[in-house]
């Protein structure tokens, strides 16, 4: 049950791009169509802003996107806003009933 | 609107224990898989366990098996968290999250648990 792999930070002036990767293996999210992605603001509860890899939920900006590729997710924000600024986990399950975040990523707009 | 509201956190000695709950509304509580999920202060979200609607499957991560036990009363509208042998690395805020599709829709607010002598 290791934690996928995220890069700590990434950024972007307003705008832009950023794409942030989530790293696991075969048994996770190379195996699964289940991967989602969070957002977490300072002191508040993360919300669901992908699920089942590339999947918005209703209420989600389509600025948010998500792809898969193996062993390797990603989540890109287009269009960088200054409330985006925020923490990122990638989820996924990893079977036998179990699920795992990845390491995180802290966005920054510059 | 679909709430969850923890509750029973607080401060607790080494190899002590304690039951967190979530007060589930605004759906059919008994038809969802709901887990509980902890971020220690600073880190990162770990998932720590998962039930299914009836309450007959059950699994946890490897870092709490053995000590903690995932509940559920559907006639209440309540999941529970009971977590035994605590440790300080249990120092988290704990949150309860309903899954939908393989995710985690909805989360409640977090409660928080230390674990400090």
């Amino acid at each position: 049950q290791s934690a996928l792999t995220q890069p700590p930070s990434a950024s972007g002036s307003p705008g832009q791009s950023v794409t942030i990767s989530c790293t696991g293996t075969s048994s996770d999210v190379g195996g699964y169509k289940y991967v989602s992605w969070y957002q977490q603001r300072p002191g508040k509860a993360p919300k669901v802003m992908i699920y089942e890899v590339n999947k918005r939920p209703s209420g989600v900006p389509d600025r948010f996107s998500g792809s898969k590729s193996g062993n390797t997710a990603s989540l890109t924000v287009s269009w960088l806003q200054a409330d985006d600024e925020a923490d990122y986990y990638c989820s996924s399950y990893a079977g036998s009933n179990i699920f795992v975040f990845g390491t995180g990523t802290k966005v920054t707009v510059l | 609107e679909v709430q969850l509201v923890e509750s029973g956190g607080g401060l607790v000695q080494p190899g002590g224990s304690l039951r967190l709950s979530c007060a589930a509304s605004g759906f059919t509580f008994s038809s969802y898989w709901m887990h509980w999920v902890r971020q220690s202060p600073g880190k990162g979200l770990v998932w720590v366990s998962r039930i299914n609607g009836d309450g007959g499957s059950t699994s946890y991560a490897d870092s709490v098996k053995g000590r903690f036990t995932i509940l559920r009363d559907n006639a209440e509208n309540t999941l529970f968290l009971q977590m035994n042998s605590l440790r300080a690395e249990d120092t988290a805020a704990y949150y309860c999250a309903r899954e939908v599709n393989g995710a985690f829709d909805s989360w409640g607010q977090g409660t928080l648990v230390t674990v400090s002598s």
